[in-house]
């Protein structure tokens, strides 16, 4: 079955930019009949959704993030990437990629905690 | 965007109790509604999609009802492990958004 699997540095200086990448296996990131999200949790509060990517290169992301987001797919690794630039304390979170079917995130994979400190 | 809110914020109940959790959402959605579970330092899992199917692998005492703006997630007799919170979410329109939750506590 299809899992997925964040990967990427825990630890951001303010003002850098985040960098995740989030590797699909057991099923094609190409297969066309989902899209590929990233969502993120700031400690001890509710789920923010950052935007998604296509296989084609398409995205959509959350006007909130105030275009400092940008998704990336690379389908010859089966994975697809998050850069969040400006970063500042506010994106101390636990960022999660997920498969949008376009009915719901039906696989998550498991998180990072990512800790924007100088 | 689509404001999700959903109440109570939290409430404690006994196992064998009967709880039920509402989401209301800011415009229509039509049947674009799916339910949430994450337990402490775990992804959230969906339950229930399209406001009342439920998720393959997820027991029958889950269920899911309404339309439109207003909707509900029934847990008929409350287990041991469903002690966890609960999220609503809608996929009517980007961007998605979530509801702000709804911690189910041991009374």
């Amino acid at each position: 079955q299809v899992q997925l699997q964040e990967s990427g540095p825990g630890l951001v200086k303010p003002s850098q930019t985040l960098s995740l990448t989030c590797t699909v296996s057991g099923g094609s990131i190409s297969s066309g009949d989902s899209y590929w999200s990233w969502i993120r949790q700031h400690p001890g509060k509710g789920l923010e959704w950052i935007g998604y990517i296509y296989y084609s290169g398409s995205t959509y992301y959350n006007p909130s993030l105030k275009s400092r987001a940008t998704i990336s797919v690379d389908t010859s690794k089966n994975q697809f990437s998050l850069k969040l630039s400006s970063v500042t304390a506010a994106d101390t979170a636990v960022y999660y990629c997920g498969r949008d079917t376009l009915t719901s995130f039906d696989i998550w994979g498991q998180g990072t905690m990512v800790t924007v400190s100088s | 965007d689509i404001q999700m809110t959903q109440s109570p914020s939290s409430l404690s109940a006994s196992v064998g109790d009967r709880v039920t959790i509402t989401c209301r959402a800011s415009q229509s959605i039509s049947n674009f509604l799916n339910w949430y579970q994450q337990k402490p330092g775990k992804a959230p899992k969906v339950l229930i999609y399209a406001v009342s199917s439920l998720q393959s692998g997820v027991p029958s005492r889950f269920s899911g009802s309404g339309s439109g703006t207003d909707f509900t997630l029934t847990i008929s007799s409350l287990q041991p492990e469903d002690f966890a919170t609960y999220y609503c979410q809608q996929s009517y329109s980007t961007p998605r958004t979530f509801g702000g939750g709804t911690k189910v506590e041991i009374k």
